[in-house]
């Protein structure tokens, strides 16, 4: 089956600095990756669609300049958490979506999600 | 409308047991749809998928039903084992392509050896 990498799994931060999050597809290209944002004992809420080689697609009320997505190739999407304050932390998860004609091309594949603490 | 963030409702289940897990969804135009199981600290995994044409599929030990009149999915766990425990999502498509899904609020099950 398709894998998703993401790294890190858990990461712990001072308030003010930036994190960066990467989500990797392993075995597939990914055209398209999305980012979502899970607090405790809630669903996933999606906040972004990162397409390789364009800019993202950001989900209403998520600031895009406080979470920056960059999808350079089609095995790499990163999210930057900038200036990150207590309130960002969270657990965030990718997914991707593979070519048509090597995967289920309806089937999202999801990372193992990160978990941001900030301190 | 989208999905909003609430705090999930807990079935627990005998071992041995069969689960159902209910979800209602909201867009009229999905025509494809997903049940994924979310393990604690993990990210979601597929389990089975069903399109708008169908109103029933089985997997292994799952079957999904849709009733598309009222807008309801169902997954159907048989012979639920300690191993099945976790957070189960239903999630619609509108056009079964490369958009975004929405997810459901999530459905925690819990099997009682």
């Amino acid at each position: 089956g398709a894998v998703v990498s993401q790294h890190p799994s858990w990461v712990i931060c001072k308030s003010g600095t930036s994190v960066k999050i990467e989500c990797r597809s392993l075995d597939f290209q990914a055209t398209t990756m999305f980012w979502y944002r899970q607090f405790p004992k809630q669903s996933l809420m999606l906040m972004a669609t990162s397409n390789e080689g364009s800019k993202a697609t950001y989900e209403q009320g998520v600031e895009k300049d406080k979470f920056l997505i960059n999808h350079a190739s089609l095995t790499l999407s990163t999210l930057t958490v900038t200036s990150a304050h207590p309130e960002d932390s969270s657990f965030y998860i990718c997914s991707a979506h593979g070519l048509a004609g090597v995967l289920a091309k309806n089937i999202q594949y999801f990372g193992a999600g990160t978990r941001l603490s900030v301190l | 409308g989208e999905s909003v963030g609430l705090h999930l409702p807990t079935l627990s289940v005998q071992e041995g047991d069969n689960s159902i897990i209910n979800c209602a969804y909201s867009n009229s135009a999905s025509d494809y749809f997903i049940w994924y199981k979310q393990e604690s600290g993990k990210g979601p995994q597929f389990i089975i998928d069903i399109r708008s044409n169908m109103d029933k599929r089985q997997g292994q030990r799952v079957t999904v039903l849709l009733n598309k009149t009222v807008k309801h999915l169902s997954l159907q766990i048989a012979a639920t084992q300690p191993g099945d425990s976790a957070v189960y999502f239903c999630a619609e498509n509108p056009s079964g392509g490369y958009q975004k899904v929405t997810f459901g609020i999530g459905t925690k099950l819990q099997v009682i050896p």
